[in-house]
């Protein structure tokens, strides 16, 4: 069954420093990668996301992720972060065998310091 | 355009009654998933719902059951509440029912079982 496992529960960075949170999932055929960002007491909100083409995927405010299918690995960057970051990140796979379900990583507590 | 809405926003039951949460999807689309987030955990599958039949189903017990309407909204419903199911629901709606098929998070429903 598909996994993702998220290596990093909490990464503490200081403003305008560079962050990066891992990401790896259990192979598959293939698989539909995406990235979701979680405020405190809301839903989810579409960060980004890899279907096909370009292994470099970006949002618009300034994240970037790389689909790395030898190491199955989507890992998220970004060069410099602000203290609006501050959120919890989750990693999710979906594939075309399971259809719409996703399978989430535990997510990651990202902390921005001034 | 009106996003994901979820109502109630939060919910108190005590251990052995029902719940009924209620999830309206975006303009446009026919699928809905929903998921279940414990407190410290990425969200987990419960089923999807396609032009109102079940299109895929977590490991979840039959207590949880859902239904979709002919305007695309969604319930999900739990019979004999149990302490564990304490946690926030979220639903999500998308333009179809395939893994290339982004999901758009409503805010969720918190429910706390007593």
């Amino acid at each position: 069954a598909q996994s993702v496992t998220q290596l990093d529960s909490q990464v503490p960075v200081f403003e305008e420093a560079p962050v990066e949170l891992r990401c790896n999932y259990s192979s598959s055929v293939s698989v539909y990668l995406f990235w979701y960002v979680q405020y405190p007491n809301q839903g989810l909100q579409l960060l980004l996301k890899y279907l096909s083409g370009s292994t470099l995927v970006e949002s618009i405010n300034g994240f970037e992720a790389e689909f790395n299918k030898s190491q199955t690995s989507f890992h998220l960057r970004k060069p410099s972060v602000h203290i609006s970051d501050t959120a919890e990140y989750f990693c999710a796979v979906s594939d075309r065998d399971q259809g719409g379900k996703l399978i989430f990583g535990q997510g990651t507590e990202l902390s921005v310091k001034p | 355009e009106t996003g994901v809405t979820q109502s109630p926003t939060h919910l108190i039951k005590t251990r052995g009654q029902q719940v009924t949460l209620r999830c309206s999807s975006q303009s446009g689309h026919n699928t809905v998933s929903w998921y279940q987030q414990a407190l410290g955990q990425g969200p987990q599958f419960i089923f999807q719902y396609y032009r109102e039949e079940e299109n895929g189903r977590g490991n979840f017990p039959p207590r949880f059951s859902g239904l979709q309407f002919p305007n695309y909204s969604s319930e999900l419903n739990v019979n004999a509440l149990e302490l564990d199911d304490s946690a926030l629901y979220l639903c999500a709606s998308s333009l179809g029912a395939g893994g290339t098929d982004t999901q758009y998070f409503g805010p969720g429903t918190r429910l706390t079982v007593l």
